[in-house]
């Protein structure tokens, strides 16, 4: 089955320190895609970030990295630097067979930054 | 701003009644994707338009449904409304139907009392 897992529901880092989210996910397909969006409290969900599973670097957006480890399934998001408006909740999300209609997303985890 | 717009943002209804939600895509998307998100379901893909067509359904109940007219926007309708209905419901767009990420609006946070 085809199946995103966010183990964290909530996490908590200082100002300034990096936070590593997880997200690991269940696949058959040789050919997907993952992405990390971030929705505040306003409600919108906002793109972050996107690796496709034959990339071979992991995916770089400004403070926003994803630690693809494609023989464990995993794909984490590492954001560096945090600031008080990375506070949201962040789903990562698979596209199975690289196909974004059939996307599936993770739970997600709340990140609470701390002054 | 994601450039995908979405009306209205907010909508309060009655149990039974029929609305219609209303998304303009990103200038140049041709793909039109709607979601539901509820506290207890989570964020799942309902329908999917290309360039008119409808491409794929996701889960998506009979008493909804969806169109995507010649200028690209597209209408999510919802009839027979239940309080189960009540939830935040996204438009995204892509550029691409495959391997390139979704822009999302803003939602349209629908209550059905």
């Amino acid at each position: 089955a085809q199946k995103i897992t966010q183990t964290q529901p909530g996490m908590f880092v200082q100002e300034k320190e990096a936070v590593t989210l997880d997200c690991t996910y269940d696949t058959s397909d040789q050919s997907y895609g993952l992405f990390w969006y971030k929705q505040p409290s306003s409600g919108e969900m906002i793109f972050l970030i996107y690796q496709g599973s034959y990339d071979e670097q992991n995916a770089t957006e400004g403070r926003y990295s994803l630690n693809f480890q494609k023989a464990r399934k995993s794909a984490n998001l590492v954001i560096s630097a945090s600031q008080l408006g990375d506070s949201a909740m962040y789903f990562c999300a698979m596209s199975p067979g690289g196909y974004n209609n059939d996307m599936r997303f993770g739970a997600g985890t709340r990140l609470t930054v701390k002054p | 701003d994601s450039g995908v717009t979405q009306t209205p943002k907010h909508l309060i209804t009655a149990t039974g009644q029929r609305v219609t939600l209303r998304c303009s895509p990103r200038s140049g998307d041709l793909s039109v994707y709607w979601y539901q998100q509820s506290l207890d379901q989570g964020l799942q893909f309902l329908i999917q338009y290309y360039n008119g067509e409808e491409r794929a359904k996701g889960n998506i109940l009979e008493r909804f449904s969806a169109q995507q007219f010649p200028d690209l926007h597209s209408e999510l309708n919802l009839s027979s409304l239940e309080l189960g209905d009540s939830a935040l419901y996204f438009c995204a767009s892509s550029a691409r139907e495959a391997f390139n990420e979704q822009f999302f609006g803003p939602g349209t946070r629908l209550t059905v009392l």
